[in-house]
């Protein structure tokens, strides 16, 4: 059973704060997701990371997945009162493992003016 | 590009009766996962379909039950009702792309 470790469970930052979000498993991933989901809504997807050790950059967030891809995080740069929210990441078992995505427990992110 | 959809949003139950719920995934997508989402459980697999045919499933009770149609559109059932059935239902359609999926709103379920 793969399991998925996300920490910490909550962040309560003042606005231009930056922080950081882990994922952690003893599983390998094939591919592994961030997502963002406000209440009462769906998870919108941030981003994929395939590669080990890949960093990928979406405006003030920045993705890492570990070289063994059993581990990840999501830093965030002067945080805005926007970036509030669930963050969720999800890793992909690849194989046999269809359409399943384990997800961590969720970082609940607020971001006070 | 049309998201994914689910219908209906909201819905209430009281113990023991049964539920159907409907999402229709991004067109081209064949791939349709379900989710169960709760405060204490996270979001947890229930099962996935691509191509009419459930290929993996979570370990759910045999109350959960789905189906995928020839337009890729799904549904799932949740017969015999419990208080603990109450969550937030998602579903994620998929490409097969590097395992994307791409979530619906959700459909509220409360059961009384």
């Amino acid at each position: 059973t793969q399991l998925l470790e996300q920490s910490p469970q909550f962040l309560s930052i003042q606005e231009g704060e930056n922080l950081t979000v882990y994922c952690n498993s003893s599983s390998v991933f094939s591919s592994l997701q961030w997502y963002r989901q406000e209440p009462g809504e769906g998870p919108v997807l941030l981003v994929t990371v395939v590669t080990g050790g890949e960093v990928k950059k979406l405006k003030r967030l920045t993705f890492q997945f570990g070289d063994a891809r059993k581990d990840s995080s999501l830093h965030i740069t002067a945080a805005q009162p926007g970036d509030t929210g669930l963050y969720l990441c999800a890793g992909a078992g690849g194989g046999t493992s269809y359409g399943k995505l384990t997800f961590g427990q969720g970082t609940i992110l607020t971001v006070h003016p | 590009k049309a998201g994914v959809t689910q219908t209906p949003r909201y819905l209430i139950k009281t113990r023991g009766q049964q539920v159907t719920l409907s999402c229709s995934p991004i067109s081209g997508h064949r791939s349709v996962s379900w989710y169960q989402q709760t405060p204490g459980q996270g979001l947890q697999f229930l099962f996935e379909y691509f191509s009419e045919t459930q290929r993996n499933k979570g370990n759910f009770p045999g109350r959960f039950s789905g189906r995928q149609f020839s337009n890729s559109r799904s549904e799932m059932n949740v017969s015999t009702l419990e208080l603990g059935d109450s969550a937030l239902y998602l579903c994620a359609s998929s490409s097969g792309y590097n395992d994307e999926q791409f979530f619906g709103p959700g459909t509220r379920l409360t059961v009384l």
